[in-house]
């Protein structure tokens, strides 16, 4: 079993619609969260950044950490083409913040 | 500032043939990544240098690779022979020391060993 498990979709939805991203994890030691944004034939660009559990709110953007379900999601409102990319949740554990483990992203698009 | 810059963009070899890629990472930056990306696997951590010194290569799959870092603005990845299974897209990333967890990662080198 993967440490980190992603739906790899692909997701398409309607512009305007809300969208919902999911990973779980299985390692407990999990601290830092982070949601990456990859466009086609692009690097990885972080998205959001949480420390522990909670919301956190960036824009159309918001991230949630349940450290108790292992889960974490990323919502997008009011999604736009422009949106359209590969979604990575990466996640690392205290101490260990240069060995992010990423899940194998959640591929979007957002149509006209 | 020009973000990490890696070279080449594309690369189609042989099989057997030495690969070498190339990473600049961003100016000041005290962490150095390689990764590398596969349909079937994601994005796997390979190797990362802090200060020019590696730190953790227990992600590199074989002896059949290796990476340097010589100074601060260039590092190595090496792939001698190549195998059909090590094509893949591999990034290079760095960051600031500190806390914060951010990686900026290079737009990536397309490899294809035939």
């Amino acid at each position: 079993q993967k440490e980190v498990e992603q739906d790899p979709g692909p997701l398409s939805v309607p512009e305007g619609a809300i969208v919902s991203l999911n990973c779980t994890y299985s390692n407990s030691a999990f601290q830092y969260f982070m949601w990456y944004r990859q466009y086609s034939r692009k690097g990885p660009e972080l998205l959001m950044y949480t420390y522990s559990s909670g919301n956190k709110e960036d824009g159309r953007f918001t991230a949630q950490v349940d450290k108790s379900s292992k889960y974490i999601s990323l919502f997008i409102r009011d999604s736009q083409p422009s949106d359209s990319a590969t979604y990575l949740c990466a996640m690392s554990a205290t101490g260990g913040g240069n060995k992010l483990t990423f899940g194998t992203g959640t591929q979007l698009k957002v149509e006209l | 500032d020009a973000g990490v810059i890696q070279s080449p963009r594309h690369e189609v070899t042989e099989m057997g043939q030495e690969v070498t890629l190339r990473c600049k990472p961003i100016s000041g930056h005290d962490y150095l990544f390689w990764y590398r990306q596969t349909m079937m696997r994601g994005l796997e951590l390979l190797i990362y240098f802090n200060n020019n010194v590696p730190i953790d290569d227990s992600g590199m799959p074989e002896d059949r690779f290796s990476a340097k870092m010589p100074n601060a603005s260039f590092s190595t990845l090496k792939i001698q022979p190549s195998e059909p299974r090590d094509s893949a897209v591999y990034f290079c990333a760095s960051r600031l020391g500190g806390g914060r967890n951010e990686q900026f990662f290079g737009p990536g080198t397309r490899l294809t060993v035939l």
